[in-house]
């Protein structure tokens, strides 16, 4: 079971807008920046999001992160057949004397 | 381009010690940043195993401080991951990473497979 909670899956037709939830505490989320990342199938994840609602060079504008006390959210607008992936939340937890956590991942598809 | 590259037995016996080196290009480790684990195991979710700053600080999972080492070569750019006692629960891919805040370049990942 994971620290972060995701909903198994989501999905979307193109175009459409679609967020995906990440439910923490107050030992990781609450008090730390929220990650997001991408795994496409079969590839190494790629960072999607970072502090929360920043993104790398080279993502898209149509990817946009949240906070909000204990969860966060990512969104995409504009929903195309390549975002088909599965979708990953984490944050460092002060618990435990420091680790990161991950959300179990959200699989995405687009209809 | 900085760039990860993971290196290692792809299958390893139970109760073995499973070891990977990841080797880093385009990047000196030493002059910083966290560098870590993290593996995920066949159909199921990523976890972090651990990382390292390049100054040799180690921070570990606490689910598997107990088998795991970290450990940083700078002079060949190279960190290893040493996983003791492991079983088939331990069957995943494992991916080393460059977290700068967020973990911004992974390598390709690599298999292990625990198997007698």
């Amino acid at each position: 079971q994971s620290v972060l909670t995701q909903p198994p899956s989501a999905s979307g037709t193109p175009g459409q807008r679609v967020t995906i939830s990440c439910s923490g505490s107050s030992s990781n989320i609450g008090s730390n920046t929220v990650n997001w990342y991408q795994q496409l199938p079969g590839t190494a994840p790629k960072l999607l999001i970072y502090s929360n609602n920043q993104r790398p060079s080279g993502v898209p504008d149509r990817f946009s992160g949240s906070k909000s006390g204990t969860s966060a959210s990512l969104a995409i607008s504009g929903l195309q057949s390549e975002d088909e992936a599965d979708y990953y939340c984490a944050a460092w937890d002060d618990s435990l004397n420091g680790r990161m956590v991950f959300g179990g991942g959200t699989k995405l598809t687009v209809l | 381009q900085v760039q990860l590259q993971e290196s290692g037995p792809g299958l390893v016996k139970p109760s073995e010690t499973l070891s990977l080196t990841c080797t880093v290009s385009g990047y000196s480790i030493s002059s910083g940043y966290y560098w870590g684990w993290i593996r995920q195991p066949p159909g199921k979710g990523l976890e972090w195993i651990g990382s390292i700053y390049h100054s040799g600080s180690t921070y570990y999972n606490p689910s598997l401080k107990s088998r795991v080492t970290i450990s940083v070569d700078t002079s060949k750019n190279q960190f290893s991951l040493k996983l003791s006692s492991v079983t088939a629960a331990d069957t995943a891919v494992y991916y080393c990473a460059r977290d700068t805040g967020g973990i911004d370049y992974w390598g390709q990942g690599t298999l292990v497979t625990v198997s007698s």
